[in-house]
């Protein structure tokens, strides 16, 4: 949907090793956004950009780190992975405002053995 | 952003419509009402959303009370496609400190069933 691309699809990695996730998008919008979605606590923000560079913490933000070199990349990195970051992570991506809606990626299933 | 109510799960038959409600009392003036739904284990889905008007498009009508603290989803013909669970979402202004940002509940889960 709205051009997103979020890879790898599906990861499973060891305990302590860096992980990165990739946002790609082709609607050249500004602003992204990475959600974690877990059972019993639905879909929560973890972090955000509002444009190239600027970056901001979400709710669940401890942890990862992001960046965005570029509109159409953002990378969401987990720098020691842990168990609990065992998620179901989604990509979004909004062109400006309120009264434009987001859209959001197919997503990537990590499992953190 | 304003915290939205939902039913936590509603039942509808198929070929009927689908009327998921939604309370929203403190949504400010320019916060918009959103709709979403996922369907098992894929993104959200964008529905449909609004300011004050009601919206129609080609997927749901979205019904805003006049005093704004409450909105209704409508699938005027519900399939078993459309099983799935649905979020009602207040969304602050982009412009704001919130940047445009959803804030998700627990939604609501419509069950179609033949």
């Amino acid at each position: 949907d709205a051009g997103i691309t979020q890879s790898p699809r599906h990861k499973v990695t060891e305990t302590g090793t860096p992980v990165t996730l990739r946002c790609h998008q082709t609607e050249n919008h500004r602003y992204m956004y990475w959600y974690r979605q877990d059972p019993g606590h639905g879909l929560r923000l973890i972090h955000y950009s509002y444009g190239v560079k600027d970056t901001d913490k979400g709710e669940v933000s401890d942890g990862y780190s992001v960046s965005r070199s570029k509109t159409e990349d953002f990378l969401l990195t987990l720098e020691s992975a842990t168990s609990s970051q065992t998620s179901v992570y989604f990509c979004a991506t909004g062109r400006d405002g309120s009264n434009s809606p987001l859209h959001f990626g197919n997503g990537t299933r990590l499992t953190v053995t | 952003d304003a915290k939205t109510t939902q039913p936590p799960s509603m039942d509808c038959a198929e070929g009927r419509a689908a009327n998921l409600p939604c309370n929203h009392s403190t949504i400010s003036g320019n916060e918009y009402v959103y709709w979403y739904r996922q369907i098992h284990s894929q993104g959200p889905q964008y529905i449909i959303h609004g300011l004050k008007n009601n919206e129609t498009n080609e997927m749901a009508s979205l019904i805003i009370t006049e005093d704004r603290k409450s909105s209704t989803l409508i699938l005027p013909h519900a399939t078993l496609r459309d099983t799935a669970v649905y979020y009602c979402i207040v969304r602050g202004n982009a412009g704001g400190t919130s940047y445009g940002k959803l804030t998700f509940g627990q939604g609501t889960i419509l069950t179609v069933h033949p």
